[in-house]
């Protein structure tokens, strides 16, 4: 089945860029998601169509996609934004995750 | 939007779980609305499960198809979400989320319900 692949962990500075990768094949033909949980809360979206904001994101926050790797990237970090950070890949017939990478705010 | 997963807590292996979604602030008879189902073993990765839209269209994680039925119930804002033949590796939080074909995304989240295996 399909497989995307984000690092397990990225550690930024505060009011440092920190920028997220998931790659995966064939990317440019897929509508990528990002969704950012913190700790015992549901999911929540922040990017949708490889760069949409969804409702109430900052513009801090923004994705970009090329052929086989998508980007979160967060602007002046803030250690609200300390969370696990999920890629998801949707196309015509499934809409996979990625193993998930933890933002770090020290 | 809301969305609220219930059913049962714990589950014995090899029965079937039956989850529902109950949501309001969208119909699924209207397009381009649709729900999706995502679980989360404790301390892992979200893996998604499968998505159903206004048309009936429905899709499944090929890893778990043949397992996995989802059905819905426009009259009643419902999405049913069965899996059979439950493992102990099943055990972990499951979700429903909104989802819409003109975004792509699952928003929002309902707050999952723990299901264990045992």
């Amino acid at each position: 089945s399909y497989e995307l692949t984000q690092p397990p962990s990225v550690s930024v500075s505060p009011g440092q860029t920190a920028t997220i990768t998931c790659s995966g094949d064939k990317l440019g033909d897929k509508y990528i998601s990002w969704y950012q949980q913190q700790p015992g809360r549901s999911p929540v979206a922040v990017i949708h169509r490889d760069f949409e904001r969804s409702s109430g994101i900052p513009e801090r926050f923004s994705g970009s996609t090329s052929e086989h790797t998508a980007t979160l990237t967060i602007r002046g970090t803030q250690a609200t934004d300390e969370a696990d950070y999920y890629c998801q890949a949707w196309d015509s017939t499934t809409a996979m995750f990625g193993g998930g990478t933890k933002l770090t705010v020290l | 939007i809301t969305l609220k997963e219930s059913g049962p807590t714990l589950v014995k292996p090899t029965q079937t779980l039956m989850l529902t979604c109950s949501f309001s602030g969208f119909s699924l008879s209207t397009p381009p609305e649709g729900v999706g189902w995502i679980r989360q073993p404790p301390g892992k990765a979200l893996e998604w499960l499968a998505l159903i839209f206004w048309h009936d269209d429905k899709r499944y994680n090929p890893s778990l198809r043949g397992r996995l039925t989802v059905t819905k119930d426009t009259s009643r804002n419902q999405v049913v979400l069965k899996m059979t033949d439950m493992d102990p590796a099943d055990t972990g939080t499951y979700f429903c989320a909104h989802t819409s074909l003109a975004t792509s995304s699952l928003d929002p989240w309902g707050r999952g319900t723990l299901v264990t295996v045992s």
